[in-house]
């Protein structure tokens, strides 16, 4: 019940295209998703973080869509450039209340590739 | 600038060795946290500290030990127990129970 499932765990996509990666949860007391981007060699960079009491969060070309009842949220990287190319991370936790321990529950991460 | 210092980028252990894993931050955080990353498996974390002086298990602590004497440091020691050590380590810390965790560039240990 503790974990994030992700996918793809690779994905490829031209220059200019939409990038898609996924994440299901089943523990409905997670109430803070974050994301993560990794590039080689260097430690995960919050990119975009999303509460469950909103169904769409949009930072530039990121966006999380999130889906409750589903428990499935996603991130979007439009317009995705060869800059993008790097490992992106799901996570979850609970935030609030006394079941706050601090700890993040990752995602098994998505390798993404934007080709020019 | 505020930040994390993993060090060093690079460690080698021989058999039966122990080895320590350097983790320093400035952010003023009171929680620090480390993980291993291994291939297609995500980041697991190995333990975690919320204050000084204490510290828990995550969800991999098996031949791996830590301590807390000072709210800046959290240092990591791969001990001789942890059979396949080989991977990347990372440090993270952020504000009591709260977010975001910022993270070190982290550390790659591998087996001689």
């Amino acid at each position: 019940q503790q974990q994030v499932k992700q996918s793809p765990q690779s994905l490829i996509v031209q220059k200019g295209g939409i990038s898609i990666i996924n994440c299901a949860y089943e523990n409905t007391a997670f109430d803070y998703f974050p994301w993560y981007q990794q590039f080689p060699g260097k430690g995960p960079a919050l990119l975009i973080a999303i509460r469950p009491d909103v169904s769409e969060k949009k930072e530039g070309r990121f966006t999380i869509s999130f889906n409750k009842s589903a428990k499935q949220f996603s991130l979007h990287i439009m317009d995705s450039q060869p800059g993008d190319s790097a490992t992106y991370f799901c996570a979850a936790m609970t935030l609030h209340g006394s079941s706050n321990t601090g700890k993040l529950i990752f995602g098994q991460g998505t390798t993404l590739q934007v080709k020019p | 600038d505020g930040g994390i210092t993993q060090s060093p980028k690079y460690l080698f252990r021989k058999e039966g060795q122990n080895v320590t894993l350097s983790c320093e931050q400035n952010l003023n955080h009171d929680a620090m946290y480390w993980y291993r990353q291994d291939p297609g498996q995500g980041l697991r974390l190995i333990y975690y500290s919320q204050i000084v002086n204490d510290f828990q298990k995550g969800d991999i602590a098996e031949g791996y030990s830590v301590s807390r004497e000072k709210k800046e440091s959290f240092p990591l020691t791969v001990t001789s127990a942890q059979k396949n050590p080989t991977a990347f380590y990372l440090c993270a810390s952020s504000t009591i129970g709260g977010q975001p965790q910022h993270f070190g560039d982290g550390t790659r240990l591998s087996i001689l």
